[in-house]
């Protein structure tokens, strides 16, 4: 069965930290990866969409790595704000799958001032 | 670009009634819309995938006969929650595919919360 894992699923920082969180996938054979960020009672913003063939894309304070071969992606938090404060998501295309999108669990990220 | 829009952002309804939820790709045109639900807590999941002009393909253990969808044109998707229950309360949340920004992209609209009474 493929299915996405995501660790930890809340993490509470202080501002101004660095943090990492993870998603792993359970097989490699994937189109694409993608992190989204959702908050409250609202819908999905997009925040990276990493392709098969790429190793990480970048946008401001946001970065996301993709390692196929070990099942994991990794997004990493510069400089953390207390408006980052949400819930992020992981979600997997996988091969074969018409398009259909794998999510994770997520992590509900708190950061406090 | 890429927006999708959803109609109603929320609603209320008694049990029994049925609900249809309006999902719109308001610039572009999307051959496949894909339908979620979202219980407190918890991750998204997918509840069937529509292609314009066909059947929809639902996912195992979601009813088509009480979730119907229809994707009439390239621009619209609806999901109908027929004979709703309180237990059929949820946020609904729906996506469009774009071939033309990309093969594998999804946006997402911003989803129905609805709650049955």
């Amino acid at each position: 069965k493929q299915e996405v894992t995501q660790i930890p699923a809340a993490l509470s920082v202080p501002e101004g930290e660095n943090l990492v969180l993870n998603c792993s996938f359970t097989d490699s054979a994937i189109y694409n990866l993608q992190w989204f960020r959702q908050d409250p009672g609202k819908g999905l913003t997009s925040l990276l969409l990493i392709q098969s063939s790429q190793r990480e894309q970048t946008s401001g304070r946001l970065n996301a790595s993709l390692d196929k071969s070990s099942g994991r992606s990794t997004l990493y938090i510069a400089a953390s704000q207390p408006g980052d404060s949400a819930t992020y998501l992981c979600a997997v295309m996988y091969s074969g799958s018409a398009r259909q999108l794998t999510f994770g669990s997520g992590t509900q990220l708190t950061v406090l001032p | 670009g890429a927006v999708v829009s959803q109609h109603p952002s929320w609603v209320i309804c008694k049990s029994g009634t049925s609900v249809k939820i309006e999902c719109r790709s308001l610039d572009f045109q999307a051959t496949t819309m894909f339908w979620y639900r979202q219980f407190p807590k918890q991750s998204l999941m997918l509840m069937a995938t529509s292609n314009e002009g066909s059947k929809a393909t639902y996912e195992q253990g979601v009813e088509k006969d009480k979730f119907l969808i229809n994707h009439a044109s390239l621009t619209l998707s609806t999901l109908t929650v027929t004979s709703a229950h309180p237990e059929d309360s949820s946020f609904y949340i729906c996506s469009a595919s774009n071939p033309a920004g990309g093969p594998d992209e999804q946006y997402f609209g911003p989803g129905t919360r609805l709650t049955v009474t």
